[in-house]
Parts: structure tokens; C-alpha cells; sequence
């Protein structure tokens, strides 16, 4: 089976844009989870998605948004750029009845 | 919002030695998970504990899920050059989905020669 898949793996970005993210999960899986890591907050917990609805979301503020489509797969935008969004951005999948997540490779995202 | 202390933050150890690391919560969690991220890279599922007290083990590695539902431990035996990297518990609430995972802020193993 494949794994799960991000794109693109590296991105660069200037302050007061908007970014697209793109997660492609395991084959059969349903959930969708987003998480940001950085140096000092460490891995947080954006959001996680089941059947094309936002099921759970974490403490971030709404210029990170996200979706998924109904083949599974999910993006994530993030609007207004900020400095302190620069960060690897992980998306993980799930099968229907676990907690066990499944990371991909992640996306890097810089803003300058 | 519930935080799960990670333990150490860093280890150097020589290659051959047994590891310990763990994570303590003050909340409880019903699900334990323990992930392994190489530099660049997604972290990478090692092991999950579903069952208070439960024991598994995954080659080398030996992870418990503590009686209390609020710690978890992670052993490895026997090191060797690539087991360098960072480690990284989470805690989930349910079994039933895939609802957020609280993470640790990791373990770094460093391996010296």
C-alpha cells in the first residue's frame, strides 16, 4: 500500500499571501488529520477530517482552514502569511476505526 | 488543554546500550502511541497501546501502556546507529476515530561511536 502523500514538499512564501496544502491518504482511509510542528510548540493539532466534514479542531485562528474531497483526499489553505507560520506542516490518515495515525513526508512551508 | 511531559529531552548514549524514555500526563488517555521522525521526514508509528497495563513489543522496542492511563514508557534495547533520531509519544482520547493526538515535545537519541 502507499503511503500517505504531500505536496509540494517545499514552499516558499512572503508575508500576506495564502497557501494551498495537498494530502493524498492511504488507500481506504477516511480520516485526515493536519498537524503544524515547529522548533519550540513542538507537533499541534490543527484539524481532522471523516467523510468531507471537519470533525475536531484545534487552537488555531481561522486564517488555517481546510477540506476534503470526497475521494478522501484534503487540503489545507492557510490565508494572510504571518512569520511565525513558517513551520512543517504533517498530514496524517486513519483507519475508520483507530487512533492510529499514519504521518506523511510533510510539507515545508516558509515565509519570509 | 491536556499536555503530556516528555522524558529526557535528549539522550547520548553508546551503541549497544539500553534506552528508556517517557510520558507522563496529567489527564487520562485511552490510547498511547509512540512515533519515531528522521530528520526531514514524517514521524513514523512504532507502537500503539490500547489497554491499561498492556505490554507490546515491536523487535527491539518494548512500549507500555501505564495502569493509571496517564504515562507511558518506551525501551529499546540493545541500540544500534540507526535507532538516532527523534521519538515522540501522543495521546489520543478515543479508540472509535481518529480524534486530534496530543504529542510530547520528544526524546532526541543521539548514538556515540
Amino acid at each position: 500500500k502507499a503511503g500517505v502523500t504531500q505536496t509540494p514538499r517545499y514552499l516558499i512564501k512572503t508575508r500576506g499571501q495564502q497557501v494551498t496544502l495537498s494530502c493524498s491518504p492511504i488507500s481506504g482511509h477516511r480520516s485526515v488529520s493536519w498537524y503544524q510542528q515547529t522548533p519550540g510548540q513542538g507537533l499541534q493539532f490543527l484539524f481532522e477530517y471523516f467523510s468531507e466534514t471537519q470533525r475536531n479542531k484545534g487552537n488555531f485562528p481561522g486564517r488555517f482552514s481546510g477540506r476534503q474531497f470526497s475521494n478522501s483526499r484534503s487540503e489545507m489553505n492557510v490565508s494572510t502569511l504571518e512569520l511565525g507560520d513558517s513551520a512543517l506542516y504533517l498530514c496524517a490518515s486513519s483507519p475508520l476505526s483507530s487512533s492510529e495515525q499514519f504521518f506523511g513526508p510533510g510539507t515545508r512551508l516558509t515565509v519570509l | 488543554g491536556q499536555q503530556l511531559n516528555q522524558s529526557p529531552q535528549s539522550m547520548f548514549i553508546q551503541e549497544g546500550e539500553d534506552v528508556s524514555m517517557n510520558c507522563t500526563s496529567s489527564s487520562i488517555f485511552n490510547t498511547w502511541l509512540w512515533y519515531k521522525q528522521d530528520p526531514g521526514e514524517g514521524p513514523v508509528l512504532l507502537i500503539a497501546l490500547y489497554k491499561a497495563g498492556e505490554l507490546t513489543s515491536n523487535g527491539r522496542l518494548t512500549a507500555q501502556f501505564g495502569i493509571t492511563r496517564k504515562d507511558s514508557f518506551l525501551n529499546i534495547s540493545a541500540s544500534i546507529p540507526s535507532d538516532v533520531g527523534i521519538y515522540f509519544c501522543a495521546g489520543g482520547d478515543s479508540g472509535g476515530g481518529a480524534d486530534g493526538l496530543t504529542f510530547g515535545k520528544g526524546t532526541h537519541l543521539i548514538i556515540q561511536p
